[in-house]
């Protein structure tokens, strides 16, 4: 059974750092591209960023371009996403995401999610 | 980046009633095209990928169609457990967009 899950959110303040892992069961996880994907509270879904199953390909959203790391190891079968400089529009729950393998850049499975709330 | 709109953002209907929803694309995105469906506190789960394609184990009641700009996910027959937040998504170009969501509630 493929599992997902995120941990790492909570409440920082403006300009703080956090660090979100999500731990992959159940599927061959070097063999997937990844993704985070976020939701701001009650809003819509907001795709941030991917990486190959390699590692070797690193896509981001304007928004968060330099001021977000996205890494894995594969050896542990972990997604991270190093999130920097957070404003108060980064408040969000954020998805670990696996690629669907027909069709990348959709996905298939979803971690629960993990909250960050970015306030004073 | 692609903007996606879908319409209406409310559909209000009764078990067992027809639902359809749709989403245009501010540009061609081929066939490129999924479909989300998503409950309170839940994560979104994938009903439909490349515009026409059930995702693993979603039931025939779901469909998919359309191509370029304009697509259309149906239900044909709404199930209690269908009541939810359905979002198109799009992976032509980087980075992937989504909608903006429709809600579908129990009329």
């Amino acid at each position: 059974e493929v599992q997902l899950v995120e941990s790492g959110g909570g409440l920082v303040k403006p300009g703080g750092s956090l660090r979100l892992s999500c731990a992959a069961s159940g599927f061959d996880f070097s063999t997937y591209s990844m993704n985070w994907v976020r939701q701001a509270p009650g809003k819509g879904l907001e795709w941030v960023s991917s990486i190959s199953g390699s590692g070797t390909y690193i896509y981001y959203t304007d928004s968060v371009r330099g001021r977000f790391t996205v890494s894995r190891d594969n050896a542990k079968n972990s997604l991270y996403l190093q999130i920097n400089s957070l404003r108060a529009d980064d408040t969000a729950v954020y998805y670990c995401a696996r690629d669907l393998a027909a069709a990348g850049l959709a996905v298939d499975y979803w971690g629960q999610g993990t909250l960050v709330t970015v306030s004073s | 980046e692609i903007v996606l709109t879908q319409s209406p953002v409310i559909l209000s209907l009764s078990p067992g009633e027809r639902a359809t929803l749709s989403c245009r694309a501010s540009q061609s995105v081929s066939s490129y095209l999924a479909w989300y469906q998503q409950k309170p506190g839940q994560a979104p789960r994938l009903l439909i990928y490349d515009a026409s394609n059930r995702a693993t184990g979603i039931p025939a009641r779901f469909s998919g169609s359309g191509s370029g700009t304009d697509f259309t996910l149906t239900i044909s027959s709404l199930e209690p457990e269908d009541f939810a937040v359905y979002y198109c998504q799009e992976r032509s170009n980087w980075p992937p967009t989504f909608g903006g969501g429709t809600k579908v509630e129990i009329k």
